[in-house]
């Protein structure tokens, strides 16, 4: 069975320090999404990640993928009050597609 | 462009009642896939739709069903609603085979 786990499921940070987000997966697949979401909206893509070794930044936020070990992180880079929200992974597989349980970002000044 | 657009917003239903639940894809979009997320949970995998066909299934029990229509719209039909049916049901729109989906804003599903 397809299982996806994020850690840690919540998570309180300062504004200006760097922190990561990790996602493990137990399927073959490839192909790993990162997804925002605020309070009461709906998701947000960040990044699709399609091989081994995919690195994608955008402005303060820079995801990974190793499809060896798979794991994906999301890391955050001097973080600011704007990133707070919950933020997801998932991994397709045979027309479907697991999240993980999300984690919680809050980001204090 | 108009993104993927859902109706109601927001729906109260009583326990035992039936509900329908309506997604527009994006101009272009063939394929629709629905997601249940209860509150505090990451979304789950309800259905894909493509070309009008099933493609994909969640585990999900036989009172959720789905269909899409030749204009690629999309109905999830839920009957004999339980009280664990509560959730946001979101659908997403993409291009058959590609990896990039899109988000409608959701249906806020309360069961009492």
């Amino acid at each position: 069975e397809l299982k996806v786990e994020q850690n840690p499921l919540f998570l309180s940070m300062q504004e200006g320090k760097n922190y990561t987000i990790y996602c493990n997966y137990s399927t073959t697949s490839d192909r790993l999404y990162w997804y925002r979401q605020d309070p009461g909206k709906s998701l947000e893509s960040l990044f699709v990640l399609l091989s081994n070794g995919a690195v994608k930044q955008e402005g303060r936020l820079m995801a990974s993928l190793d499809t060896k070990a798979r794991l994906s992180t999301l890391h955050i880079t001097a973080a600011v009050h704007d990133l707070s929200a919950t933020y997801f992974c998932a991994v397709s597989d045979n027309n479907d597609m697991r999240f993980g349980a999300g984690t919680r970002l809050t980001v204090k000044p | 462009d108009a993104g993927v657009t859902q109706s109601p917003t927001h729906l109260i239903k009583t326990r035992g009642q039936h509900v329908t639940l309506r997604c527009s894809p994006i101009s272009g979009h063939k394929s629709v896939s629905w997601y249940q997320q209860v509150l505090g949970q990451g979304p789950q995998f309800i259905f894909q739709y493509y070309e009008k066909e099933e493609r994909g299934r969640g585990n999900f029990p036989d009172r959720f069903s789905a269909r899409q229509f030749p204009n690629y719209s999309s109905e999830l039909n839920v009957n004999a609603l339980l009280l664990g049916d509560s959730a946001l049901y979101l659908c997403a729109s993409s291009f058959w085979g590609s990896y990039e989906q899109y988000f409608g804003p959701g249906t806020r599903l309360t069961v009492t």
